[in-house]
């Protein structure tokens, strides 16, 4: 079984400039989630996707961020513009049982902006 | 809302030696208590997780963590360490079954030789 799979591993791109990362979650997986580790802090949450509905998306730092989960598959995370501060790991992670509550975790995108 | 700490940033340690990694936690309601543990340029993997019954939970690699909810600790133990070990160790909590995590800043475990 393959587990989460993102992409790109490294982004480097010019402040002003858009991203977009992509995730694919475990195939099945209802639940999707991402998070950022910015530079020497603690992995922070994002948002989290039900299939294709936003479920959770406090963790959300500003309308620059805009995350899309097409047809309950594969998810794109889209900064634009990117600043600074945007700067660090990406993770991306998966569930299926709610209970248990494993959520698998992808390599992560590290994301620097010049 | 929940928050997590890990005392330690970085453990060095020798290998065969025990470790102890402190996690404390703080929340108004009952959580879910979980480690998570990053070996070089991977992904997160699942330790070990506390959602109820014994308070001491085990790894099949040899760590296990105890639950002590008068002191809001989630401490991650091994015996005795391997070179293997060398990661980062992530405490993390939940407030319920499929929400958000929320972590610890993590603690870098170095196993010498």
């Amino acid at each position: 079984e393959a587990g989460v799979t993102q992409f790109p591993s490294h982004s480097v791109i010019e402040k002003g400039q858009t991203v977009t990362l992509r995730c694919d979650p475990i195939s099945g997986h209802d639940n999707l989630y991402w998070y950022r580790r910015v530079m020497g802090k603690e992995i922070k949450f994002l948002l989290h996707f039900v299939k294709e509905s936003k479920q959770d998306e406090s963790g959300m730092p500003n309308n620059r961020f805009l995350a899309e989960r097409t047809g309950g598959t594969y998810s794109t995370l889209k900064v634009q513009p990117a600043e600074l501060e945007d700067s660090g790991v990406y993770f991306c992670a998966s569930s299926q049982d709610l209970y248990y509550n494993e959520q698998f975790f992808g390599p992560g995108t590290r994301l620097t902006v010049l | 809302a929940q928050s997590v700490t890990q005392l330690d940033s970085q453990v060095p340690v020798f290998e065969e030696a025990p470790v102890e990694l402190r996690c404390n936690y703080s929340s108004s309601v009952s959580v879910y208590l979980f480690w998570y543990v990053q070996y070089p340029n991977q992904g997160l993997q699942l330790l070990l997780k506390y959602l109820s019954g014994s308070t001491l939970v085990e790894s099949i690699n040899g760590f296990e963590a105890e639950f002590n909810k008068s002191q809001t600790s989630f401490h991650l133990r091994k015996p005795s360490v391997h070179i293997s070990d060398t990661a980062e160790y992530f405490c993390a909590v939940s407030k319920a079954a499929g929400n958000k995590l929320t972590f610890g800043g993590g603690t870098r475990v170095l196993v010498k030789p």
